[in-house]
This record gives structure tokens, sequence and C-alpha cells, in this order.
């Protein structure tokens, strides 16, 4: 199975600043298949990116994906106060699927 | 826009089965798959399996083969995951969502709001 290391575990940063969350695969994720979740305290996840840099329908243009085979990135260019929760990297290339361990995006 | 309702808490003993139910409406349920996904308190997202409504294949987590169950109804657009000889660490939050491509290769795009299922003697 491939195993996904997010890093840091958590970012402290200030709003308007700009955040990068990194996410590794432990070998080369298929066609890309690499997607981005936020979660909000006590709500289901919401899709953010898919196949590594494509938004998802409504995402706001501050959130960005890059990378590609084990590297990859999310990026959010302006922090807004909405921002500050926790972020999760999934692959769905391969069987099983599987998420990173989350990194927390806090307000410093 | 699909939209996914999930049924309610339960608290079971340990040993005993439970069902949760997940919806689906807004769109074509038999043209996508259903993954489910379990949340243990304080904890990150865990992928438990997937079915497909398109097909009915199914992949299940290695871990939990032999006591997770995924099945789908077409006729009421309803997935159902049945967990057997619950444990305490079997306590969660579980999500359904859909899997975008149906034959399992898809991200999730819509999610269920969550079931908690505790498990306590």
């Amino acid at each position: 199975e491939i195993v996904l290391t997010q890093s840091p575990g958590t970012l402290s940063l200030s709003p308007g600043e700009r955040a990068t969350l990194s996410c590794r695969a432990s070998q080369s994720v298929s066609k890309n298949y690499l997607a981005w979740y936020q979660q909000k305290p006590g709500q289901a996840p919401r899709l953010l990116i898919y196949g590594a840099s494509n938004r998802a329908t409504g995402i706001p243009d501050r959130f960005s994906g890059s990378g590609s085979g084990t590297e990859f990135s999310l990026t959010i260019s302006r922090l807004e106060p909405e921002d500050f929760v926790v972020y999760y990297c999934q692959q769905y290339g391969h069987s099983p699927h599987t998420f990173g361990q989350g990194t927390k995006v806090e307000s410093k | 826009q699909g939209h996914l309702v999930q049924s309610g808490a339960e608290v079971k003993k340990p040993g005993a089965s439970v069902r949760v139910s997940c919806k689906a409406s807004g769109y074509t349920f038999s043209s996508y798959g259903i993954s489910w996904v379990r949340q243990a308190p304080g904890q990150g997202l865990e992928y438990m399996g997937w079915i497909s409504a398109l097909n009915g294949n199914t992949n299940y987590a290695q871990k939990l083969q032999g006591r997770v169950t995924m099945t789908t109804d077409t006729s009421t657009s309803t997935a159902y995951m049945d967990l057997r000889s619950l444990r305490s660490d079997d306590t969660a939050v579980y999500y359904c969502a859909r899997e975008s491509s149906g034959y399992y290769y898809g991200r999730y795009d819509y999610w269920g709001q969550g079931t908690l299922v505790t498990v306590s003697s």
C-alpha cells in the first residue's frame, strides 16, 4: 500500500500569509491521482483539489495544487480566517486508497 | 449537485454488529461508486472500502476483511455498510463519499454528514 506522509504536522501562520503543505508518497502515484481535502471541526471533509492540480467546483482560487510522482503540495496563497483547519492528502490511483495523517494550519 | 444523507448515531456493545446507511440524491446513483471512510476521535481519515453502484464490485481494506460488507440498493439510491464483531477501537465517525468514476479510481467529491458509532459495554 502507498504511504502518504504529510509535513509539517502543524503550520503556524497569520491571516494573509502564504501556506505551503507537503505530501510525499512512498511510491509514484498513478496518473497523479492525488487529492486534497479540507476538514473543519465537526464537519465532513471537503474536496479541494483532484488530479494533483485541478480545483474542485466552488473552491476559491487561493487554493492551488502542484506536483507529480511522489512529491505533491497544496498552496493557500493568502490565508483567510476560515482556512485555519486540517488538510489531508489522498491517493486514489492504487488499491487501497490511502490518506496522509493530516496537516493542521493554526493561527499564530 | 450530489447529496448524501447518512443514518443516525448508534451505540453498540462489543461483539455486536452495526449497519450504516447512505442515501444519495441529485445524481444518477448507479453511475458512480460509494466509498466508506472512518475517523476515530481526534484521529485522521481511514479508508474502509468501496463499492461500485455501477456493477457491484467491491474493495475492502485488508484490516477489515471478513468483518465488513458493503452493499447498494439502486432502487432506493442507498448504500449500506455492515460491520460485525465490533470492538472498542471501532468507535468512530463513519462517512460515505461518492467516488466519481464508478470504477474505483475516482476522487471523493461528495460526502455524507457522518454517523457516530460508539462501541461500549
